[in-house]
C-alpha cells in the first residue's frame, strides 16, 4: 500500500530562519511526488513535481528535493507569508485507482 | 485563466438533508476529481473522471454519495441523506489529460452537517 508520512506535523519558524520539512513515501513505483501549499479556507496550491531521484527545483525561497525513500521542502529565510500546510502527495506508476496519496501535511508558521 | 470553480463556499444542513456541490474543472482539462478533506488531513479521492466516465469510484460510498459529469465538464458531487460524519471539505480537481498530469485545485466546500 503506497504511504506518505509527513514531518514534523507542525514547525514554527523565526522570520529568516531556514529549515527543511520532510515528506517519506512508500511507492510501487514513483510516477511522481508532488509539493502543495494550502493556506487556510483554500485548497492546495501546487508548488511542484519531481519525477527521480537527484532532481531538484526551486521557486522563490522554497526548493525541493528527491531521493529514492523521501523529499525535502527546503525553506531559505522564510517570511511571514510563507505560513501555510504544506502537503506532499505522490502517484504510483502501476495505480489506476489512486493517482494521488497524501500526507496530512505540515502546518508551517512563520512569526515575525 | 480561471481556475477550477467550486460552488457554494460554505454550507450548512441539518442532518438526513440532502446537499449538491458543483464543480467546473479548468478549461480543456479532461480528468476531474472530488476529493474529501477532514481538518487536520490530506485530501482522500473520492471519484475521479475520464471526460464523462467515472473510472475510478471505488472510496466513494455509493449508498448515500452520488456524482456525475455529464457533458464531461462540470460535476455535481450530491449526498442523500447527509450524516453528521459528512462534515468536511469537499474539494474539486482537474487535470489536463489523466492521473500522470498535474491536479489543480478548487477552493472546496465546506460541509456542516448540524
Amino acid at each position: 500500500e503506497d504511504q506518505v508520512t509527513q514531518s514534523p506535523e507542525a514547525l514554527r519558524l523565526q522570520e529568516g530562519e531556514s529549515s527543511s520539512l520532510n515528506c517519506s513515501y512508500t511507492v510501487s513505483g514513483l510516477r511522481g511526488l508532488f509539493w502543495y501549499r494550502q493556506d487556510p479556507g483554500k485548497g492546495p496550491e501546487f508548488l511542484f513535481t519531481l519525477y527521480s531521484a537527484g532532481e531538484e527545483k526551486e521557486k522563490e525561497r522554497l526548493k525541493a528535493t528527491l531521493t529514492k525513500k523521501e523529499s525535502f521542502l527546503h525553506i531559505t529565510a522564510p517570511k511571514p507569508e510563507d505560513s501555510a500546510t504544506y502537503l506532499c502527495a505522490v502517484s504510483a506508476r502501476n495505480s489506476g485507482n489512486t493517482p494521488l496519496v497524501f500526507g496530512k501535511g505540515t502546518r508551517l508558521s512563520v512569526i515575525a | 485563466e480561471a481556475g477550477v470553480v467550486q460552488s457554494p463556499r460554505y454550507k450548512i444542513i441539518e442532518k438526513k438533508q440532502p446537499v449538491a456541490f458543483w464543480c467546473n474543472p479548468i478549461s480543456g482539462h479532461n480528468t476531474l476529481y472530488w476529493y474529501l478533506q477532514n481538518l487536520g488531513q490530506g485530501p482522500e479521492l473520492l471519484i475521479r473522471y475520464e471526460n464523462e466516465e467515472a473510472v475510478d469510484d471505488s472510496q466513494l460510498p455509493k449508498d448515500r454519495f452520488s456524482a456525475e459529469r455529464l457533458k464531461g465538464v462540470d460535476s455535481t458531487l450530491k449526498i442523500q441523506p447527509a450524516e453528521l460524519g459528512d462534515s468536511a471539505v469537499y474539494l474539486c480537481a482537474s487535470s489536463f489529460r489523466g492521473v500522470s498530469d498535474t491536479q489543480y485545485f478548487g477552493p472546496g466546500t465546506r460541509l456542516t452537517v448540524l
